[in-house]
């Protein structure tokens, strides 16, 4: 199984509104990423999860919230969102942070609309 | 400054052509090179990854080439299909702030036309 599941696959939400993007995998992969695309450009890395702790925020706005509650499972919680913030959100995942020859395998996304 | 910069910007082609798709990267140090395929509005897949002691690497119509000296890769497509139409994006994993990063380039988005 080299699948990352992502739900839900289509988000739209209000500005006031609070939802919650989940992803999981059961590789046993102990390195788990969010991402942000926006349409035509590549993804922008947002948080890094090593053995369940948050290891890089990439200045992320406070609005989003990350939390990995297990090995399998990331979170990413939303919260006062900006219609900027829509965007294509891609979980992905490796066997771990080193990045020597580690295959990182990405979910299909969940794609965000605020309104 | 770690980059990754990938040519055509676009790409149309007819169906059963081949095509070369470009990546230079100034990535260092460097530890792997992969190529995505995406297609619209979903997560990338992988189609090769590379380190630098590869020069070539094929994984169906598809072959990757390194090379680690000129800091180039390609991606070629042979007979292609048109559900080959997508975004092909060059990965190359390197250090930057003491923590490995994947860096992307910006992508080339093929059209294959009947």
């Amino acid at each position: 199984d080299t699948e990352v599941t992502q739900t839900p696959k289509h988000l739209v939400m209000g500005m006031t509104n609070k939802k919650s993007l989940k992803c999981e995998q059961h590789m046993g992969h102990r390195a788990m990423y969010w991402y942000k695309q926006k349409a035509k450009k590549p993804p922008e890395l947002m948080f890094v999860y090593s053995y369940e702790k948050l290891s890089i925020n990439e200045s992320v706005p406070s609005r989003f919230s990350p939390e990995c509650p297990n090995s399998s499972l990331l979170n990413l919680h939303l919260h006062a969102l900006q219609p900027e913030d829509s965007a294509l959100y891609l979980c992905a995942s490796s066997q771990d942070r080193t990045g020597w020859f580690t295959e990182a395998f990405f979910g299909q996304g969940t794609r965000l609309t605020v309104v | 400054k770690n980059q990754v910069e990938q040519s055509p910007q676009s790409l149309i082609i007819l169906e059963g052509k081949n095509c070369t798709l470009q990546c230079n990267y100034t990535v260092s140090p460097f530890s792997n090179l992969r190529w995505y395929k995406q297609d619209t509005g979903r997560g990338p897949v992988s189609l090769t990854i590379m380190t630098f002691s590869e020069n070539t690497k094929s994984n169906g119509r598809y072959t990757a080439t390194l090379d680690a000296d000129t800091k180039q890769s390609s991606l070629h497509i042979t007979a292609s299909q048109l559900s080959d139409s997508a975004s092909y994006i060059c990965v190359v994993s390197g250090e930057e702030d003491s923590s490995y990063k994947l860096i992307f380039g910006s992508g080339t988005r093929l059209l294959v036309r009947p």
